[in-house]
Formats: C-alpha cells, structure tokens, sequence
C-alpha cells in the first residue's frame, strides 16, 4: 500500500458529462501529482500542485482543471468529457519536489465515457 | 524536449532467467526513478536513483548520468516480475515516463 488514496476506482459516464476524482497523498507529502495513462499514450504529465500552488503543467487540457486543498488532498475536474477521455487517471504524491523526491501512486481512477 | 526510450519494449523469461532493462534519455537529468506496474495496474516506485547503484532484493539499479542511461537488473525472476517496466526522468520542471519495458515471466 502506497498511502495514497484515490476514488473512486471506477467511473463510466456518458459523452459531455463531468467527473471529479479526488486523491488523498500519502501523510506528511506536499506534492500531488496528476497522470493520464491511456493505451496510445502511455503515461502523461497532466499537472502538479505543492503545498496548494500550482507548480508544474503538462499536457492538460482546458478542459480538464485540478486543484489542492488546505488540508492537501487534489481533486481533478473533467467536463465535457469525449470518449478520448476514456483511461486510467493516477494521483501520485511526494515529500518535496520532483527532482528530489520519490513518487508514489494511487491505484488509479478507471475513467470510461460512452 | 527530452526523449526517454526503454528496450527491449518486450521480454519473455522463464522462471529463475536474469534479465536486464535499459533506459536512455537524450538530455542532462536531475533524477531517475524506476517503477513497476503490476497486471492489476498498480504502480510501484521501485528506485529513486539519480545516479550510481541500489539494490532491493532480486532487483538493482545503477544510473550513469553522464552517459545518459539507467540499467535496471532482475536476477532470478519470478511470475510475479510480470508486468511493466518504467523509468521516468525528471527534466524542465516534470517528471517524463518512458514507454516501458513489458515483462512477462512463465512458470
């Protein structure tokens, strides 16, 4: 168990719905991390939040927003979801940064549209 | 922007055969991490190894920096080692995930 808790597990939606998927990180880390993980994309660097700042962006989509909490936990907001949205969504937490600092995953929120 | 590229992309072993996973990457990297995705899709950080060696059991890693690679060691391999490989580079200001190595080990 990496202490980092996501939910929900699995999530099926219509076309043009939205979602939200929260993530807890592991006690003590400052940093959560959001993934995409699709079957023609592999793992992708969607955003990054440190101590409720946003610290880094990758390739999110405007429609797609994240943020971090006091209390640490992240959600991330999908809307006018597409089928392309359809994958395996993964939080990651750190003790500090990423150039520093050892990552460690959630189980994943599986997203279907359809 | 950075490349990360993993070989072999696919390995077949049998139970007890040694394996070794390399990870390239085409620019000057702060840190390299290795993580293994088992078949229920858990991702499990393996290393923290931005340079030199670790290991953890059967499985050692070792990060030449300078010469832009990272070898990942499996010794006596199990079903269990099923799965896939990542190594995942930290450049600008994220952490970029190679395409993986996929792992299958049979009985």
């Amino acid at each position: 168990d990496s202490g980092v808790t996501q939910t929900p597990k699995h999530l099926i939606t219509a076309t043009g719905q939205r979602v939200t998927l929260r993530c807890s990180p592991r006690s003590g880390d400052l940093s959560v991390y959001w993934y995409q993980q699709s079957l023609d994309q592999g793992l992708q660097f969607l955003i990054q939040y440190y101590n409720g700042e946003e610290r880094a962006k990758g390739n999110i989509l405007e429609r797609f927003s994240a943020q971090q909490f006091p209390d640490l936990h992240s959600e991330l907001n999908l809307s006018s979801l597409e089928l392309g949205d359809s994958a395996l969504y993964f939080c990651a937490s750190s003790l500090g940064q990423a150039y520093n600092s050892p990552l460690h995953f959630g189980n994943g929120t599986r997203l279907t549209v359809t | 922007g950075i490349q990360v590229e993993q070989s072999p992309p696919d390995l077949i072993l049998q139970e007890g055969a040694n394996s070794t996973l390399r990870c390239n990457f085409s620019d000057s990297v702060n840190n390299l991490q290795w993580f293994h995705q088992n078949p229920w899709g858990q991702l499990i950080n393996l290393f923290y190894i931005p340079s030199g060696t670790k290991q953890n059991g059967r499985l050692s890693a070792t990060t030449v920096a300078t010469e832009r690679y990272s070898l990942l060691y499996i010794s006596s391999s199990q079903t269990t080692d099923s799965g896939v490989y990542f190594c995942a580079v930290f450049a600008t200001d994220k952490l970029i995930f190679g395409t993986g190595t996929r792992l299958q080990v049979f009985p």
